[in-house]
Protein backbone atom coordinates (compact mmCIF):
# COMPACT_ATOMS: atom_id res chain seq x y z
CA UNK A 1 0.00 0.00 0.00
CA UNK A 2 1.23 3.88 -0.68
CA UNK A 3 2.27 5.45 2.58
CA UNK A 4 3.26 8.72 3.85
CA UNK A 5 6.73 8.68 6.46
CA UNK A 6 7.48 11.49 8.51
CA UNK A 7 10.55 10.69 10.40
CA UNK A 8 10.69 13.09 12.85
CA UNK A 9 8.15 12.72 15.86
CA UNK A 10 9.29 16.12 17.43
CA UNK A 11 10.57 19.05 16.74
CA UNK A 12 12.21 22.41 18.29
CA UNK A 13 13.32 25.33 16.85
CA UNK A 14 13.91 29.11 18.22
CA UNK A 15 11.10 31.62 17.04
CA UNK A 16 12.68 33.20 14.02
CA UNK A 17 14.96 30.11 13.05
CA UNK A 18 14.23 28.46 9.70
CA UNK A 19 12.15 25.51 9.70
CA UNK A 20 11.80 22.46 7.76
CA UNK A 21 9.85 19.52 8.45
CA UNK A 22 10.38 16.14 6.19
CA UNK A 23 7.59 14.32 4.53
CA UNK A 24 8.46 11.19 2.39
CA UNK A 25 6.05 9.35 0.40
CA UNK A 26 6.02 5.69 -1.32
CA UNK A 27 6.17 5.12 -5.13
CA UNK A 28 3.46 5.81 -7.16
CA UNK A 29 2.34 7.72 -9.90
CA UNK A 30 2.29 11.54 -9.83
CA UNK A 31 1.08 12.14 -6.12
CA UNK A 32 -1.26 14.68 -5.01
CA UNK A 33 0.29 15.69 -2.15
CA UNK A 34 -0.62 17.75 1.04
CA UNK A 35 0.18 19.78 4.33
CA UNK A 36 -1.68 20.59 6.96
CA UNK A 37 -1.99 21.92 10.53
CA UNK A 38 -3.29 20.44 13.71
CA UNK A 39 -3.43 23.24 16.60
CA UNK A 40 -4.21 21.65 19.86
CA UNK A 41 -7.99 20.13 20.15
CA UNK A 42 -8.47 21.35 16.74
CA UNK A 43 -9.49 20.05 13.47
CA UNK A 44 -7.26 20.06 10.12
CA UNK A 45 -5.86 23.49 8.25
CA UNK A 46 -4.94 23.00 5.03
CA UNK A 47 -1.23 24.75 4.81
CA UNK A 48 -0.78 23.88 0.84
CA UNK A 49 -0.75 21.31 -1.89
CA UNK A 50 0.69 19.77 -4.68
CA UNK A 51 -0.92 18.14 -7.95
CA UNK A 52 1.69 19.01 -10.52
CA UNK A 53 3.83 21.87 -12.18
CA UNK A 54 6.29 24.12 -10.27
CA UNK A 55 7.71 21.87 -7.36
CA UNK A 56 8.26 24.46 -5.59
CA UNK A 57 4.47 25.58 -3.98
CA UNK A 58 3.37 28.44 -2.08
CA UNK A 59 0.81 27.83 1.17
CA UNK A 60 -0.31 30.29 3.61
CA UNK A 61 0.95 31.86 6.50
CA UNK A 62 4.32 32.21 4.97
CA UNK A 63 4.86 28.14 4.50
CA UNK A 64 6.40 26.67 1.23
CA UNK A 65 6.71 23.01 0.43
CA UNK A 66 8.98 21.42 -2.70
CA UNK A 67 8.05 18.48 -4.21
CA UNK A 68 11.28 16.27 -4.70
CA UNK A 69 10.12 13.23 -7.12
CA UNK A 70 14.43 11.76 -7.18
CA UNK A 71 14.08 11.56 -3.53
CA UNK A 72 10.11 11.07 -3.11
CA UNK A 73 9.76 13.72 -0.63
CA UNK A 74 7.36 17.08 0.13
CA UNK A 75 9.68 18.89 2.89
CA UNK A 76 7.61 21.76 4.44
CA UNK A 77 9.73 25.05 5.23
CA UNK A 78 9.36 28.18 6.50
CA UNK A 79 12.20 30.57 6.74
CA UNK A 80 11.51 32.32 10.02
CA UNK A 81 9.32 30.66 13.06
CA UNK A 82 6.74 32.59 14.95
CA UNK A 83 5.15 31.16 18.77
CA UNK A 84 2.24 30.50 16.87
CA UNK A 85 3.39 28.48 14.58
CA UNK A 86 3.60 25.83 17.11
CA UNK A 87 1.53 22.64 16.68
CA UNK A 88 1.18 19.33 15.00
CA UNK A 89 1.98 19.13 10.99
CA UNK A 90 0.72 16.59 8.47
CA UNK A 91 1.90 15.42 5.63
CA UNK A 92 -0.23 13.51 3.24
CA UNK A 93 -1.20 12.34 0.10
CA UNK A 94 -4.63 11.38 -2.19
CA UNK A 95 -4.77 7.95 -2.92
CA UNK A 96 -7.12 5.90 -5.32
CA UNK A 97 -11.06 6.29 -4.27
CA UNK A 98 -10.17 9.72 -3.03
CA UNK A 99 -9.47 9.11 0.37
CA UNK A 100 -6.03 10.85 2.07
CA UNK A 101 -3.33 8.84 4.08
CA UNK A 102 -1.66 10.66 6.66
CA UNK A 103 2.00 10.53 7.76
CA UNK A 104 1.83 10.19 11.96
CA UNK A 105 2.69 13.98 12.25
CA UNK A 106 5.44 15.93 13.48
CA UNK A 107 4.85 18.29 17.02
CA UNK A 108 7.26 21.24 16.53
CA UNK A 109 7.32 23.01 19.62
CA UNK A 110 8.82 27.19 19.01
CA UNK A 111 11.43 28.39 22.07
CA UNK A 112 11.27 31.90 23.23
CA UNK B 1 -19.05 31.10 4.78
CA UNK B 2 -19.58 28.32 6.95
CA UNK B 3 -17.03 26.02 6.79
CA UNK B 4 -17.73 22.28 7.90
CA UNK B 5 -19.69 21.98 11.28
CA UNK B 6 -19.70 18.86 13.73
CA UNK B 7 -21.88 17.55 16.34
CA UNK B 8 -21.37 17.42 19.04
CA UNK B 9 -17.75 18.55 20.36
CA UNK B 10 -17.24 15.96 23.04
CA UNK B 11 -19.34 12.65 23.89
CA UNK B 12 -18.78 10.48 26.66
CA UNK B 13 -20.04 7.01 26.21
CA UNK B 14 -19.67 2.94 27.83
CA UNK B 15 -18.42 0.24 26.36
CA UNK B 16 -21.20 -1.62 24.45
CA UNK B 17 -23.02 1.37 23.67
CA UNK B 18 -23.97 2.85 20.55
CA UNK B 19 -23.06 6.92 19.06
CA UNK B 20 -24.39 9.11 16.41
CA UNK B 21 -22.05 12.03 15.21
CA UNK B 22 -22.77 14.59 13.05
CA UNK B 23 -21.34 16.67 10.19
CA UNK B 24 -22.44 19.58 7.74
CA UNK B 25 -20.86 20.54 4.91
CA UNK B 26 -19.51 23.56 3.39
CA UNK B 27 -22.11 25.64 1.17
CA UNK B 28 -22.13 23.49 -2.36
CA UNK B 29 -20.13 20.52 -1.22
CA UNK B 30 -21.45 17.32 -1.93
CA UNK B 31 -18.68 15.03 -0.67
CA UNK B 32 -18.07 13.95 2.47
CA UNK B 33 -15.40 12.08 3.93
CA UNK B 34 -14.74 10.37 7.50
CA UNK B 35 -11.76 10.04 9.71
CA UNK B 36 -10.69 8.83 12.91
CA UNK B 37 -7.53 10.08 14.82
CA UNK B 38 -6.51 8.26 17.50
CA UNK B 39 -4.23 9.87 20.02
CA UNK B 40 -0.64 10.48 18.73
CA UNK B 41 -1.36 9.13 15.54
CA UNK B 42 -2.22 10.54 12.16
CA UNK B 43 -6.12 10.76 11.21
CA UNK B 44 -7.14 7.18 9.43
CA UNK B 45 -9.71 7.07 6.25
CA UNK B 46 -13.22 5.69 7.30
CA UNK B 47 -15.74 6.39 4.68
CA UNK B 48 -16.53 8.84 1.68
CA UNK B 49 -19.78 9.30 0.38
CA UNK B 50 -21.09 11.48 -2.66
CA UNK B 51 -24.30 12.05 -3.45
CA UNK B 52 -25.63 9.73 -0.98
CA UNK B 53 -23.53 7.47 -2.24
CA UNK B 54 -21.00 5.42 -0.63
CA UNK B 55 -17.65 6.01 -2.74
CA UNK B 56 -15.15 4.01 -0.25
CA UNK B 57 -14.42 2.36 2.78
CA UNK B 58 -11.68 2.28 5.09
CA UNK B 59 -9.97 -0.91 7.20
CA UNK B 60 -12.73 -0.37 9.87
CA UNK B 61 -15.09 -3.07 11.21
CA UNK B 62 -19.00 -3.23 10.23
CA UNK B 63 -19.45 -1.53 13.37
CA UNK B 64 -18.70 1.75 11.63
CA UNK B 65 -21.63 2.73 9.55
CA UNK B 66 -22.49 6.08 7.82
CA UNK B 67 -24.91 8.36 5.91
CA UNK B 68 -25.43 11.10 3.46
CA UNK B 69 -28.73 12.95 3.33
CA UNK B 70 -30.26 15.34 0.67
CA UNK B 71 -28.99 17.88 2.03
CA UNK B 72 -25.34 16.62 1.97
CA UNK B 73 -24.84 16.53 5.79
CA UNK B 74 -24.02 13.20 7.14
CA UNK B 75 -24.17 10.54 10.31
CA UNK B 76 -21.13 8.58 10.77
CA UNK B 77 -22.99 5.72 13.34
CA UNK B 78 -20.89 3.91 15.54
CA UNK B 79 -22.47 0.93 17.34
CA UNK B 80 -21.27 -1.24 20.46
CA UNK B 81 -18.28 0.56 21.25
CA UNK B 82 -15.20 -0.21 22.24
CA UNK B 83 -12.69 1.36 24.70
CA UNK B 84 -10.54 1.45 21.35
CA UNK B 85 -12.97 3.72 19.48
CA UNK B 86 -11.92 6.70 21.40
CA UNK B 87 -10.23 9.40 19.05
CA UNK B 88 -11.40 12.40 17.71
CA UNK B 89 -13.38 11.72 14.38
CA UNK B 90 -13.12 14.64 12.04
CA UNK B 91 -15.32 15.28 8.48
CA UNK B 92 -14.04 17.00 5.98
CA UNK B 93 -16.14 18.21 2.78
CA UNK B 94 -15.32 18.68 -0.94
CA UNK B 95 -17.08 19.46 -3.79
CA UNK B 96 -16.85 16.18 -5.14
CA UNK B 97 -14.76 13.17 -4.89
CA UNK B 98 -12.28 14.05 -7.62
CA UNK B 99 -8.42 13.60 -6.72
CA UNK B 100 -7.31 17.25 -7.49
CA UNK B 101 -10.07 18.30 -5.03
CA UNK B 102 -9.38 19.42 -1.84
CA UNK B 103 -10.84 18.46 1.55
CA UNK B 104 -11.55 21.14 4.07
CA UNK B 105 -11.40 19.87 7.35
CA UNK B 106 -14.17 20.45 10.57
CA UNK B 107 -12.96 20.59 14.41
CA UNK B 108 -14.20 17.23 15.17
CA UNK B 109 -16.06 15.21 17.48
CA UNK B 110 -13.87 14.07 20.64
CA UNK B 111 -15.34 10.91 21.10
CA UNK B 112 -14.22 9.14 25.29
CA UNK B 113 -15.56 5.56 25.56
CA UNK B 114 -15.16 4.48 29.42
Amino acid sequence: AQSVTQPDIHITVSEGASLELRCNYSYGATPYLFWYVQSPGQGLQLLLKYFSGDTLVQGIKGFEAEFKRSQSSFNLRKPSVHWSDAAEYFCARREYGNKLVFGAGTILRVKS
Amino acid sequence: DAGVTQSPTHLIKTRGQHVTLRCSPISGHKSVSWYQQVLGQGPQFIFQYYEKEERGRGNFPDRFSARQFPNYSSELNVNALLLGDSALYLCASSLAPALQETQYFGPGTRLLVL
